[in-house]
């Protein structure tokens, strides 16, 4: 079964408004937690490696502001894209690991912006 | 820095057929090397995990080589079948890291 869980699979949101994406591990717990996000027909790309009781790092040309992680828990980290635009649909994905030979993808979550 | 590129980008064939999908990567110390499906509109699965001391991994009609020297990674899927069709890509960690880099993917059609 599933180790690392992403919640929700599927979200529909209006331009303009917030959405958060939540990323669980389910059988570990994780100190660290990374965030991808897919363009449409690219490849996934790292946005930002989420921190257990600390500030997110991002990758270079992702805005903090605007995609907000927490990562106040062991087992949780979200992702929260706030005033979003129809440019911010993606997929996102996230991944957890529990040493360099055990890392788990989460199934993703798809995100529409209107 | 770590690069993954995998091709063909795309494949088209007929039911039956073996397949060979190609990913290489440019720096060769890697922990593992991971090769997924998706399908379109959907999420991620994982389908072999190759530790750096291995050279192989199987799974039913799957088999995926690791060659850490010469910077390659094959997948072969025996006897492909309409379901097969996605699109696969191969990551590898950035060295010393959790963080992927992700190869470009292959699209995969299984013609029936």
């Amino acid at each position: 079964g599933a180790v690392v869980s992403q919640h929700p699979s599927w979200v529909i949101c209006k331009s303009g408004t917030s959405v958060k994406i939540e990323c669980r591990s389910l059988d570990f717990q994780a100190t660290t937690m990374f965030w991808y996000r897919q363009f449409p027909k690219q490849s996934l790309m790292l946005m930002a490696t989420s921190n257990e009781g600390s500030k997110a790092t991002y990758e270079q040309g992702v805005e903090k502001d605007k995609f907000l992680i927490n990562h106040a828990s062991l087992t949780l980290s979200t992702l929260t894209v706030t005033s979003a635009h129809p440019e911010d649909s993606s997929f996102y994905i996230c991944s957890a690991g529990q040493d360099l030979n055990t890392i788990y993808f989460g199934e993703g979550s798809w995100l529409t912006v209107v | 820095k770590q690069e993954v590129t995998q091709i063909p980008a795309a494949l088209s064939v007929p039911e039956g057929e073996n397949l060979v999908l190609n990913c290489s990567f440019t720096d060769s110390a890697i922990y593992n090397l991971q090769w997924f499906r998706q399908d379109p509109g959907k999420g991620l699965t994982s389908l072999l995990l190759i530790q750096s001391s291995q050279r192989e991994q199987t799974s039913g009609r799957l088999n995926a080589s690791l060659d850490k020297s010469s910077g390659r990674s094959t997948l072969y899927i025996a006897a492909s079948q309409p379901g097969d069709s996605a699109t696969y890509l191969c990551a590898v960690p950035a060295s010393g890291t959790y963080k992927y880099i992700f190869g470009t993917g292959t699209r995969l059609k299984v013609l029936a």
